[in-house]
């Protein structure tokens, strides 16, 4: 299958800092890359669709100027969860989708633990 | 109503037991199915594709879909602990669009 990475897989900061995630597809080019957060024992909640070169798409009830997403390139995508706070903190994971044919697979990052302090 | 339906689960199944993990959704339009499992802590790990009714093997896995009952179901044979975790099923009928069940937790006891 296809390999998706994340860069850090485990950060801690300040309430009030800013902290950058970095999803990459590895051996792929990604037209759409999708962000997710998790609590513990909770299911995937989408936060945001991010298409390459056009403003993501987020969902209802999140903040894109706290989530502040960049897709610049059809390998690249981050997240930037602006002024965190403790209740910031979270599983954040990201996929991207390849597309072949009619086939169109979704494939995650392995995920990026957020402390906030 | 909901677009996909997944029991939550905790399943808890000996080892060597035949797991039967299910969804129902409810957009006929869907055309895609996936079954993802998810370890503490992990990304989500692609388990099986497939767009069509019937049944699909790979290894222990075998995932079956009823388009006409609206049904998706993953089976494991001869579960081991190693399968332990959380399986998620997955929908799309838009190629860019994803719906997710709420993930089933199983534990598979030596």
């Amino acid at each position: 299958g296809a390999v998706v990475s994340q860069h850090p897989s485990w950060v801690i900061c300040k309430s009030g800092t800013s902290v950058k995630i970095e999803c990459r597809s590895l051996d792929f080019q990604a037209t759409t890359m999708f962000w997710y957060r998790q609590f513990p024992k909770q299911s995937l909640m989408l936060m945001a669709t991010s298409n390459e070169g056009s403003k993501a798409t987020y969902e209802q009830g999140v903040e894109k100027d706290k989530f502040l997403i960049n897709h610049a390139s059809l390998t690249l995508s981050t997240l930037t969860v602006t002024s965190a706070h403790p209740e910031d903190s979270s599983f954040y994971i990201c996929s991207a989708s390849r597309r072949e044919g009619l086939k169109n697979e979704q494939f995650f990052g392995p995920g990026t633990r957020l402390t906030v302090l | 109503q909901k677009e996909v339906e997944q029991d939550p689960g905790p399943l808890s199944v000996p080892e060597g037991a035949i797991v039967s993990l299910n969804c129902t959704y409810s957009n006929s339009a869907f055309q895609y199915f996936m079954w993802y499992r998810q370890y503490s802590r992990k990304g989500p790990e692609l388990l099986m594709y497939t767009y069509s009714s019937g049944n699909k093997e790979d290894g222990r896995f075998t995932a079956q879909v009823d388009k006409s009952s609206k049904y998706i179901s993953l089976f494991i044979r001869d579960s081991q602990p190693s399968d332990s975790a959380t399986y998620l099923c997955v929908y799309s009928y838009t190629g860019n669009q994803f719906y997710f069940g709420t993930g089933t937790s199983l534990t598979v006891i030596p």
